[in-house]
């Protein structure tokens, strides 16, 4: 069975640049969840969706970031324009209803 | 609000010593699920349990084994005999019953010597 898939694996922008992440969960998982890991901590979600409603994004910083699921199926999570302080890796993870998150690799975000 | 506290914030052992990882949450949420996962240095979050609120017994697969106390608020989880190879950042989770507001503590590193 295939995995979360993500691209691009890395990024490096210029501040006040935007950029793009694109996720494909697993297949037939109606939850899909965003998280930025910043160097040194743990992940912290950003936003939750199932299918292609938001559950949560009490914690995306929505004068920049924006994250969208067409079709409840692959998703993209844009940063406009990006800082210096988001400088992390983001994290895709998908479940099936009440079930454990698989996770992608992420994409290392370096903002200089 | 929901939280995660690893207070370990690095651990080094010889390999074969016993290590374990505490993890305590707080919740207002009388049912919920427990999680461990595993970051090797390739970054990829591996899934290694998930509890349920409601199940206190002592789990135990192989080397890994966990002890949730409910009383306590602590997952707290276990590597017998360690290997080189469990040297990894380890992050303990919670979430409600739904599988929503998925939270990490902050991890725990783990460096297992030859």
């Amino acid at each position: 069975e295939a995995g979360v898939a993500q691209s691009p694996r890395y990024k490096i922008i210029e501040k006040r640049q935007s950029v793009a992440f694109w996720c494909n969960p697993i297949s037939g998982h109606a939850t899909l969840y965003w998280y930025q890991q910043i160097l040194g901590q743990g992940p912290k979600l950003l936003i939750q969706f199932q299918n292609n409603g938001v559950v949560d994004d009490s914690q995306l910083p929505k004068d920049r970031f924006s994250a969208e699921r067409l079709k409840g199926v692959d998703s993209t999570l844009k940063i406009q324009p990006a800082k210096l302080e988001d400088s992390a890796v983001y994290l895709c993870a998908s479940s099936l209803l009440q079930s454990q998150a698989f996770f992608g690799q992420g994409t290392r975000l370096t903002v200089v | 609000a929901q939280k995660v506290t690893q207070a370990q914030t690095e651990i080094s052992v010889v390999e074969k010593e016993d290590v374990t990882l505490d993890c305590v949450y707080e919740t207002r949420d009388t049912t919920y699920y427990l999680f461990w996962y595993k970051q090797p240095p390739s970054g990829e979050l591996v899934f290694l349990i998930r509890r349920n609120s409601f199940d206190e017994q002592n789990e135990i697969s192989g080397r890994y084994s966990w002890n949730f106390q409910k009383s306590t608020s602590s997952f707290n989880f276990t590597i017998t005999a360690s290997q080189v190879v469990d040297s990894a950042v380890y992050f303990c989770a919670l979430s409600d019953v739904y599988g929503n507001k998925l939270v990490f503590g902050a991890g725990t590193i783990l460096r297992v010597k030859s």
